[in-house]
Order: structure tokens, then sequence, then C-alpha cells
């Protein structure tokens, strides 16, 4: 069963410049989250979108969104692009069930850095 | 306001041994606990997940005990061997939400 698929997985982007980040959940997966990590401020937690759907939002600016698709494929954009935006974004899906103990699976992360 | 530490940047166990990573939390609605294992430029991997109506949970080398009146767990891992080495995330999610809050990672060393 593949895991979640994240691409790219590296670039660059010069400061003010906007970018799209894909995301393929794992196969039956219908929740797909977003996490950015910097040195910094750790893992911490962007959106999540269920049945194309965002159900919860993190403490970031609106230049970070996102979107789901009927297929639960996902895409999150950055606009006008910030020094402080390099990072390692990271997606996440999971089933999930309705309840509580849902384990939320990770794809391998897209690098990004702003220059 | 941190709601989940990891109060030890690093650890550092000989292979063989017991490694103990320690996670607190401060939110009383998480209700899920989850560790992964991350290694730089990657994704976490799940190790290994507890609800609040356990205080224990079992998978091979790996345990996990939840103290809920001290809002305190913690992520055994016996025996320690040299690819555990990597950083070690406590994560907590509350009411089925989707949403994980992470510590901020302990950096696990097992020296040979």
């Amino acid at each position: 069963k593949a895991g979640v698929t994240q691409t790219p997985r590296y670039l660059i982007k010069t400061r003010g410049q906007q970018v799209t980040l894909s995301c393929s959940p794992i196969s039956g997966h219908r929740s797909v989250s977003w996490y950015q990590q910097t040195p910094g401020q750790g893992l911490q937690f962007l959106f999540e979108y269920f049945s194309e759907t965002q159900r919860n939002k993190g403490n970031f600016p609106g230049r970070f969104s996102g979107r789901q698709f009927s297929n639960s494929r996902s895409e999150m954009n950055v606009s006008t692009l910030e020094l402080g935006d390099s990072a390692l974004y990271l997606c996440a899906s999971s089933l999930p069930t309705g309840g509580s103990g849902n384990t939320i699976y990770f794809g391998e992360g897209s690098w990004l850095t702003v220059v | 306001d941190q709601q989940v530490k990891q109060n030890s940047p690093s650890l550092s166990v000989q292979e063989g041994r017991i490694s103990i990573l320690n996670c607190d939390y401060t939110n009383s609605m998480f209700d899920y606990f989850l560790w992964y294992k991350k290694y730089p430029a990657e994704g976490p991997t799940f190790l290994i997940s507890i609800s609040s109506i356990k205080d224990k949970n079992e998978d091979g080398r790996f345990t996990v005990f939840l103290n809920k009146s001290a809002k305190h767990l913690s992520l055994h891992i016996v025996p320690s061997q040299p690819g555990d080495s990597a950083v070690y995330f406590c994560a907590a999610s509350a009411q089925g939400a989707q949403k994980l809050v992470f510590g901020q990672g302990t950096r696990l060393t097992i020296n040979p």
C-alpha cells in the first residue's frame, strides 16, 4: 500500500513568488492535513481538509491556503513568499473513523527554500 | 503556550539498554497520543500510540505509558539499537480532531 506522496521534494523560490505543493494521501484516507517544520517553531499544524472542506486551521496568515479535490488529493499554496517561509512542509493523511484514535501518517515532505 | 512539552532536547543511551523519552501536556482535552520518529528532511514515521482510556500500550520493543493525572507520557525502547538514533516527537490530539500538537522533539543517540 503506497504511503503519502508529496511533490516536489525540493524547491527553491524567490521572495515574493508563490508556490504550490501537492499531496496524494494513502488510498482510502479522506482526511489530509498540512504541517510546517522550522528549526525555531518545530512542527506546526497548518490546516486539515476532509471531503473537500477545510475543517481545522492553524495560526498562520492568509498567505497560506489549501484545497482538497474529490479524489482526496490536496494542494497547499503559499503566496507572496517570505524568507521565513523556508521550511519542510509535511502532508499527512488519516481515515478518519469519526472518533478518537485515528493514526495520522506523514509523507516525506517538500523542502522549500526562499531566497 | 506550548501544550505539549518534551523537556529533554537530547538523550544518549548505550546500545542494548533502555531508552526512556518523556512528554508532558497541559490540555486536558487531549485524548489520543502518538510517538513519531524522524530523520532530518524526512517525514515523521509513526511508532506507537495510546488512547486516554489506557495507561499502557506495547508494540515490540516500544512501550508507551500514560499517566493522565500527571498529564505525562513516556516512550520506552528496549533494547535500544543503533538504528533507533533519530529525533522522537510526542504528539497529541483532542476528540477526534485530525490535528496534532507536537512537542519540540528529543534527539536520541544510541552509542555502540
